[in-house]
């Protein structure tokens, strides 16, 4: 079946980059993507990468794609104390119904 | 950006009692609607699918006279927890699609989520 992993908790620095990991099962996903979650909050769409790409930047953002390898990671560079948050990475099936599957979660701790 | 609200944010109530949540989109017709439970410190399990007019695709292990979904309109969806329990506390996030045919992607936009505490 699907699955999406992603390592449970990275702490950096304030002003270094931080690098989130993910890595899903199926190669048919059309999409890929990182969403961000404060707590208590919902999730907010950061970016996207369409799999016939390798690299997407948008702003501080860096997306890259391995899809050999099934392998998706997530730059944030400069990273600021308000980047603090859960991310989660997705997949989207292009079957009928467009769902995602969501990995586990990544918590990014940014210390001052 | 699109929109999408839940009504309500929190509900604390009691057990045996149905406890409704409504996700609307605010700005777009929402071409389908996800609903998802998240367990604290854990990641969103899909529920359910909602299609307007029609009914509701339950995904593997969800009870659906439990969880009523009711999808008026375009941009109305309502979840309805029947007979609350403790264990169906959580937090409950609804999602909203949007058909962007300039693109033809499928982007899903998250409401804020409710908490739910049944006592």
């Amino acid at each position: 079946g699907e699955d999406v992993e992603q390592s449970l908790f990275l702490s950096v620095r304030e002003g270094d980059s931080s690098v989130i990991n993910c890595t899903y099962t199926d190669s048919s996903s059309t999409y890929l993507y990182w969403y961000k979650q404060e707590p208590g909050a919902g999730l907010q769409l950061l970016t996207y990468i369409f799999s016939n790409m390798d690299m997407k930047q948008d702003q501080r953002l860096t997306v890259l794609l391995n899809k050999k390898d099934k392998h998706l990671s997530l730059r944030i560079a400069d990273t600021q104390t308000g980047d603090s948050a859960i991310y989660f990475c997705a997949e989207n099936y292009e079957d009928s119904s467009y769902k995602l599957i969501f990995g586990s979660g990544t918590r990014l701790l940014v210390r001052p | 950006g699109a929109v999408v609200s839940q009504h309500p944010s929190r509900v604390i109530c009691k057990s045996g009692t149905s406890v409704k949540i409504e996700c609307r989109s605010l700005d777009f017709q929402a071409t389908t609607m996800f609903w998802y439970r998240q367990f604290p410190k854990q990641s969103l399990m899909l529920m359910a699918t909602s299609n307007e007019g029609s009914k509701a695709t339950y995904e593997q292990g969800v009870e659906k006279d439990k969880f009523l979904i009711n999808h008026a309109s375009l941009t109305l969806s309502t979840l309805t927890v029947t007979s609350a329990h403790p264990e169906d506390s959580s937090f409950y996030i609804c999602s909203a699609n949007i058909r962007r045919l300039a693109v033809l992607r499928e982007t899903q936009y998250f409401g804020p989520g409710t908490r739910l505490l049944v006592l």
